[in-house]
């Protein structure tokens, strides 16, 4: 069965330090995607970053990227110099399939703190 | 241009009594997604409506169910609410064709139920 694991409930990082937010996943279909969505305290899921199961690089944007293992099945976020406002919960997610469903797996979250 | 749009953000409902929700997705965007996040049981998928039509159902009682009209707007309805319906609920949109681009979701800020 499909399943995300996030093993920190809660993170802390100094302000301009980077950060490391774990993910592995589980699936069977070897064509999936993989995404990272942030969650303020205001409730609305922001996009971050995704990976497709057959993209060869891992994906960048800004500020964050995703150090992508296939073998070891993990997906880790990485925010590199943090800032005040990236203090949220952070999902990773999953989509099975080839497809653009709406469906997507999520796991339990990290809870991220950055201190100034 | 204007994002995902959910009314009401905030109801307070009895037990037993029945609940509509409306999702007005991005323009353009024909998939509506569905999602409860709860403290205990995190983000769940509830069901996926493309072009009029149900195309994905997650694991949730037949009291939940949804529609999406010819405009794209969603509505789901929860009846016979149980103080366990209590959750923030999320709507997601996309484009939702095909396997072109990340396919990513863009959420609303949710609708927060809460049952008494």
């Amino acid at each position: 069965a499909q399943k995300i694991t996030q093993t920190q409930p809660g993170m802390f990082v100094q302000e301009k330090e980077a950060v490391t937010l774990d993910c592995t996943y589980d699936t069977s279909d070897p064509s999936y995607g993989l995404f990272w969505y942030k969650q303020p305290s205001s409730g609305e899921m922001i996009f971050l970053i995704y990976q497709g199961s057959y993209d060869q690089q891992n994906a960048t944007e800004g500020r964050y990227s995703l150090n992508f293992q296939k073998a070891r099945k993990s997906a880790n976020l990485v925010i590199s110099a943090s800032q005040l406002g990236d203090s949220a919960m952070y999902f990773c997610a999953m989509r099975d399939g080839a497809g653009n469903t709406g469906k997507l797996i999520f796991g339990q979250g990290t809870t991220l703190q950055v201190k100034p | 241009k204007a994002g995902v749009t959910q009314t009401p953000r905030y109801l307070i409902k009895m037990r037993g009594q029945q609940v509509t929700l409306s999702c007005s997705p991005i323009s353009g965007h024909r998939s509506v997604s569905w999602y409860q996040q709860t403290p205990g049981q995190g983000l769940q998928f509830l069901f996926e409506y493309f072009s009029e039509t149900q195309r994905n159902k997650g694991n949730f009682p037949g009291r939940f169910s949804g529609r999406q009209f010819s405009n794209s707007r969603s509505e789901m309805n929860v009846s016979t609410l149980e103080l366990g319906d209590s959750a923030l609920y999320l709507c997601a949109s996309s484009l939702g064709g095909g396997s072109v681009g990340t396919g990513e979701l863009f959420f609303g800020e949710g609708s927060r139920l809460t049952v008494l």
